[in-house]
């Protein structure tokens, strides 16, 4: 059983469009996360969400919008898609609420912009 | 705010030979710490952490110690094997940080057989 699932996993589109990357973890997690890695592997927190609020909004452009219909789902919006948007995006979750909690992750969302 | 750095490589070793890659770290209070991999094509595993001072995480073969007096975790590996390929990141989540984690900038490290 997957812990962390992502869809899709390869996204590639025109620059300009809107896109969604939705994630999912079945470990009854209250607390879930976005990350970017860039081409360079960096990987830097966008946003997180607790218990359907959000707790953590880094400075990422507003074009970006998380959404939490629940627990156990966090998707990403993406509006106006432009060519700086292309890296793998990380989804993770972790129970929430202790800085020694361990954070799992998805396998990724490639996001190529052209 | 909180920071951490770590040696980029890429590193290039041989099979069976002894691993060391450098990790420290700034960060406000007493941060839990972590080694992560990335096996290529495939998102982040956590490999070992350690949530206080001279704790030592383990797995794998793996192993760091948390060193608050040099505010280091250095992972090391005494016999790295080929399929230990992968990059490496260290991290850490401080109490105040929503805990979110900071990552290092990743160490590739390949092993030739």
């Amino acid at each position: 059983d997957t812990a962390v699932s992502q869809t899709p996993k390869y996204l590639v589109t025109q620059m300009g469009n809107d896109k969604s990357i939705k994630c999912e973890q079945n470990l009854g997690h209250d607390t879930m996360y976005w990350y970017k890695q860039d081409s360079k592997k960096f990987l830097k927190i966008m946003f997180s969400y607790n218990n359907k609020e959000l707790i953590i909004n880094e400075t990422v452009p507003n074009r970006f919008s998380p959404k939490s219909p629940d627990k156990a789902h966090l998707n990403l919006h993406i509006n106006s898609l432009e060519l700086g948007d292309s890296a793998v995006y990380f989804c993770a979750s972790s129970p929430g609420g202790r800085s020694t909690d361990t954070q799992y992750f998805g396998p990724g969302t490639r996001l190529t912009v052209l | 705010g909180n920071s951490v750095t770590q040696m980029e490589g890429p590193v290039t070793l041989s099979e069976e030979a002894f691993l060391t890659i450098n990790c420290t770290y700034t960060a406000t209070g007493y941060p839990s710490l972590f080694w992560y991999v990335q096996y290529p094509g495939e998102g982040l595993q956590l490999l070992l952490k350690a949530t206080k001072a001279d704790d030592k995480g383990s797995n794998k073969g793996f192993e760091a110690t948390y060193r608050k007096e040099t505010t280091s975790f250095h992972l090391e590996k005494g016999s790295v094997q080929v399929s230990d390929s992968a990059v490496y990141f260290c991290a850490l989540i401080s109490g105040g940080s929503n805990y979110k984690l900071t990552f290092g900038k990743g160490t590739l490290l390949t092993v030739n057989p």
